[in-house]
């Protein structure tokens, strides 16, 4: 079985700053997918990036960029240039791809403020 | 475009009330359905998940159920709700054979069980 942690609880960065979440994950699976999730106050999950565990590069979408450290079983998130946007709930995830069902296995989250 | 509808939005049922939350999805056939509550403050937990019709895979024992009617319809009820069975609710879609992609959430149903 997986397992998802993401050690921050809660977290403020300042506007134009550069924020990382941090995301371990446990698996025994050889091929696995790794997600990002956003969740504002609204409620809605909204997708960010996705790393594969085969991918040569980390990935990047726009001011998100997924730092992949595959020996430590670590995907963290970086945020550049924060905005006030960017205030919301932070998830990472993943899926094993040998899972035939695709579950996709949530941590606790990130609760991040950007301040003024 | 595929989008997927969740409703309602908030309700507010008594304790041993039945419950019944929709979700169905547009633009895509044969899609993987996928139920997930998440508690005040807490992550997502995966309750229910279907690749087809009539076929329905639990992952936790409680006092809901799901089912499948339609291709892209979800359907997740109980009985009687327990006080415990409140949260946030979401359903999810994925395009079939897409296991390591992204999952496209509905927007949620808010459940509070009094």
């Amino acid at each position: 079985a997986q397992k998802i942690t993401q050690t921050q609880p809660g977290m403020f960065v300042q506007e134009k700053e550069a924020v990382t979440l941090d995301c371990t994950y446990d698996t025994s699976d050889p091929s696995y997918g790794l997600f990002w999730y956003k969740q504002p106050s609204s409620g809605e999950m909204i997708f960010l990036i996705y790393q594969g565990s085969y991918d040569q590069q980390n990935a990047t979408e726009g001011r998100y960029s997924l730092n992949f450290q595959k020996a430590r079983k670590s995907a963290n998130l970086v945020i550049s240039a924060s905005q006030l946007g960017d205030s919301a709930m932070y998830f990472c995830a993943m899926t094993p791809t040998t899972d035939s069902w695709g579950k996709l296995q949530f941590g606790a989250g990130t609760q991040v403020v950007v301040t003024p | 475009s595929q989008t997927i509808h969740q409703w309602p939005a908030t309700l507010v049922q008594p304790v041993g009330s039945p419950l019944s939350l929709e979700c169905t999805v547009e633009g895509t056939s044969n899609p993987n359905l996928y139920w997930y509550r998440q508690a005040a403050g807490r992550g997502l937990q995966l309750l229910f998940y279907s690749v087809g019709i009539g076929q329905i895979s639990s992952e936790v024992p409680q006092n809901l159920s799901a089912s499948r009617p339609q291709d892209r319809q979800f359907i997740l009820s109980s009985k009687k709700l327990l006080l415990s069975d409140s949260g946030f609710y979401l359903c999810a879609w994925r395009g079939p054979g897409q296991l390591n992609e992204k999952l496209f959430f509905g927007s949620g149903t808010q459940l509070s069980v009094l």
